[in-house]
């Protein structure tokens, strides 16, 4: 079956650096997704991204649909502490399920 | 506008019971989707809903069933518990499940299994 890759999957970061993770899948996709997930909480949707090449901003996250349309990328600038928290991709072929990455765990130090 | 609603939140059962979790979609969302998120499995899609009907099943055995009312919301139940039940039981919501459309996730249901 269709599986992701995210990488990293943890990182420890101080706090006003930039933090840079990627998703990649085997399988070509329409629709990536990014989320959030904090303890206790279900995953927030952060970008939602549905065309090859297509760069898409909130805020200070940035995320971009790769060409080849088998990976995506989530930048986050300038990171604070509430950044902290598991950032899953989720990636979605023509008349699929979405299928989601194993997570990065974030981690920003002060 | 409310988000996905999931109640419980919190469970604990014994093993051979069985549960039934609920979940109530974004007003207007007719796709529901259940997953199961485990610290090792990561999330797992179990099935997903729509007009009432399942439209999509993960691999999971036949304890773990669902279905859906008129009103979009819908129901998860899993017969004859086993202590590797114990998860986070996540719903999510989208207009109508195709391509072009994300999902918005509940906080889930967190489920332990004695």
């Amino acid at each position: 079956g269709q599986q992701l890759n995210q990488s990293p999957q943890s990182m420890f970061i101080q706090e006003g650096e930039d933090v840079s993770m990627n998703c990649t899948s085997s399988s070509i996709f329409n629709t990536w997704l990014w989320y959030k997930q904090d303890p206790g909480e279900g995953p927030v949707l952060l970008i939602a991204l549905y065309k090859a090449g297509e760069l898409t901003s909130n805020g200070r996250l940035t995320a971009q649909f790769g060409i080849t349309r088998k990976d995506s990328f989530l930048n986050i600038s300038a990171s604070i502490p509430s950044d902290v928290g598991i950032y899953f991709c989720a990636g979605q072929a023509a008349g699929q399920n979405f299928v989601f990455g194993p997570g990065t765990r974030l981690s920003v130090l002060p | 506008k409310a988000g996905v609603t999931q109640t419980p939140r919190y469970l604990i059962k014994t093993r051979g019971q069985q549960v039934t979790l609920s979940c109530s979609p974004i007003s207007g969302h007719r796709s529901v989707s259940w997953y199961q998120q485990t610290p090792g499995q990561g999330l797992q899609f179990l099935f997903e809903y729509f007009s009432e009907t399942q439209r999509n099943k993960g691999n999971f055995p036949g304890r773990f069933s669902g279905r859906q009312f008129s009103n979009s919301r819908s129901e998860m139940n899993v017969s004859t518990l086993e202590l590797g039940d114990s998860a986070l039981y996540l719903c999510a919501s989208s207009l109508t499940g195709y391509s072009n459309q994300p999902q918005h996730f509940g906080d889930g249901t967190r489920l332990s299994i004695l």
